[in-house]
């Protein structure tokens, strides 16, 4: 079975802009969440969502905003792009919200921002 | 608020020596606790969990077992090899909540 997939893998862009990275879950999961991860840190949370509802935000501005679809892919959008956003964007997925149920990862969208 | 807090590497290791990386947190109530490594270029794979007091987690050789009385989680392997090198996150998921925190990472380097 495929893993958690998540598009594009790299992408560069420039102060002021807007991205859109795109994350699918594993076939059976309800739930993605995600992750940012800035250069020798651990990872931050972000949003999760559960049958398309926001479940959870982490502390981060409005500039960033996510959705999910019917089909549990989702999409995670950052607005006014500034330098300190460059990160690898992770994407996590799994079967319910649950603090039990493990999340699975995607290898990431690596976002510089110039 | 919840927290991880991880021992700072780099850990830099002979092939077959013993590892343990310290792990603690700071959590109300039962959280659930993970272990998760990071190999260079990748996204993160789960290397074990325990979502209750006194459970041990293994696998590939690794261990960690949840000591609620110490609030920690030490990751232990008896004999490490070259292809253990990663970065390895310590994590917890609160109860009642649904993200994890994730500590700082320790970055593992083992010689042959």
């Amino acid at each position: 079975d495929a893993g958690v997939t998540q598009s594009p893998t790299h992408l560069i862009k420039t102060r002021g802009q807007q991205v859109t990275l795109r994350c699918s879950p594993i076939s059976g999961h309800k739930s993605v969440s995600w992750y940012q991860q800035v250069l020798g840190q651990g990872p931050q949370f972000i949003f999760q969502y559960y049958e398309k509802e926001e479940r959870g935000r982490g502390n981060f501005p409005d500039r960033f905003s996510a959705r999910q679809f019917p089909n549990y892919s989702s999409e995670l959008n950052v607005n006014a792009l500034l330098l300190g956003d460059s990160a690898l964007y992770l994407c996590a997925s799994s079967f319910a919200a649950s603090s039990y149920n493990e999340q699975f990862f995607g290898p990431g969208t690596r976002l510089t921002v110039l | 608020g919840d927290s991880v807090t991880q021992m700072e590497g780099p850990v830099t290791l002979s092939e077959e020596a013993f590892l343990t990386i310290n792990c603690t947190y700071t959590a109300t109530g039962y959280p659930s606790l993970f272990w998760y490594v990071q190999y260079p270029g990748e996204g993160l794979q789960l290397l074990l969990k325990a979502t209750k007091a006194d459970d041990k987690g293994s696998n590939k050789g690794f261990e960690a077992t949840y000591r609620k009385e110490t609030t920690s989680f030490h990751l232990e392997k008896g004999s490490v090899q070259v292809s253990d090198s990663a970065v390895y996150f310590c994590a917890l998921s609160a109860s009642g909540t649904y993200k994890y925190i994730f500590g700082t990472g320790t970055r593992l380097k083992v010689l042959a």
